[in-house]
């Protein structure tokens, strides 16, 4: 049974704090994403990554930045937090010529 | 870059009945079209998807149908259930297992 764990549910962060939200698969899948849920707009890629230190940008990567040092690993970094970074942040992960993106449960994130 | 619109954004049905969303897409490359169900406090879940070389798919209570021609694909769910009540996101993309587009999402709401 495929796993995505999110670090957190749920953060509070303060305007220009550097904030790390760290997502792990248990499935040894290639791909992963970060995308961002926000109402009425629904889910925008801001990042993904085919292989071990590979990052492409998605449709939306300003303020963001990505690391993934480990296959199973992928972090996204806001490295100075703002307010309309307040979002519900997840992350999913595919494996190769397969069709199912597994999304974790998603942090809810807060910037004040 | 691929553009994705869902309609409508809030549907309401009484039990038993028939719900339909619907999606529609600009980019002719776009070749596959999956659909994700979001539960509070989850991540979005496949539900059903289908390829551009097929019409109609169809998974017990739920069916999928697609016009290349016209670019639109709808979600059928007949019988609903309170448990269909969910956010629905319909998704393109022009390679199987690739970047996802979403649309903005539909809350279905069954009611009893």
């Amino acid at each position: 049974d495929v796993k995505v764990t999110q670090s957190s549910r749920y953060l509070v962060k303060r305007t220009g704090e550097k904030v790390f939200l760290e997502c792990v698969q248990d499935m040894d899948h290639e791909n992963m994403f970060w995308y961002r849920q926000d109402p009425g707009l629904g889910l925008r890629l801001i990042y993904f990554s085919y292989d071990v230190k590979m990052k492409e940008k998605g449709d939306i990567p300003e303020g963001y930045s990505v690391s993934r040092e480990k296959k199973e690993r992928f972090s996204l970094i806001l490295e100075s937090a703002s307010t309309n970074q307040t979002s519900m942040y997840l992350c999913a992960s595919i494996t190769g010529g397969s069709a199912e993106q597994y999304f974790g449960p998603g942090t809810r994130l807060t910037v004040t | 870059g691929e553009n994705v619109e869902q309609h409508p954004s809030t549907l309401s049905v009484q039990e038993g009945d028939s719900a339909v969303i619907k999606c529609t897409y600009s980019d002719s490359a776009s070749n596959y079209f999956p659909w994700y169900k979001q539960e509070l406090g989850k991540g979005p879940q496949l539900i059903i998807d289908i390829r551009s070389n097929v019409g109609e798919k169809k998974d017990q209570r739920i069916a999928v149908t697609l016009n290349k021609t016209a670019k639109h694909f709808s979600l059928h769910i007949t019988e609903t259930q309170p448990e269909d009540s969910a956010v629905y996101f319909c998704a393109a993309s022009r390679e199987y297992g690739n970047k996802l587009v979403f649309g903005a999402g539909t809350i279905l709401r069954v009611k009893s």
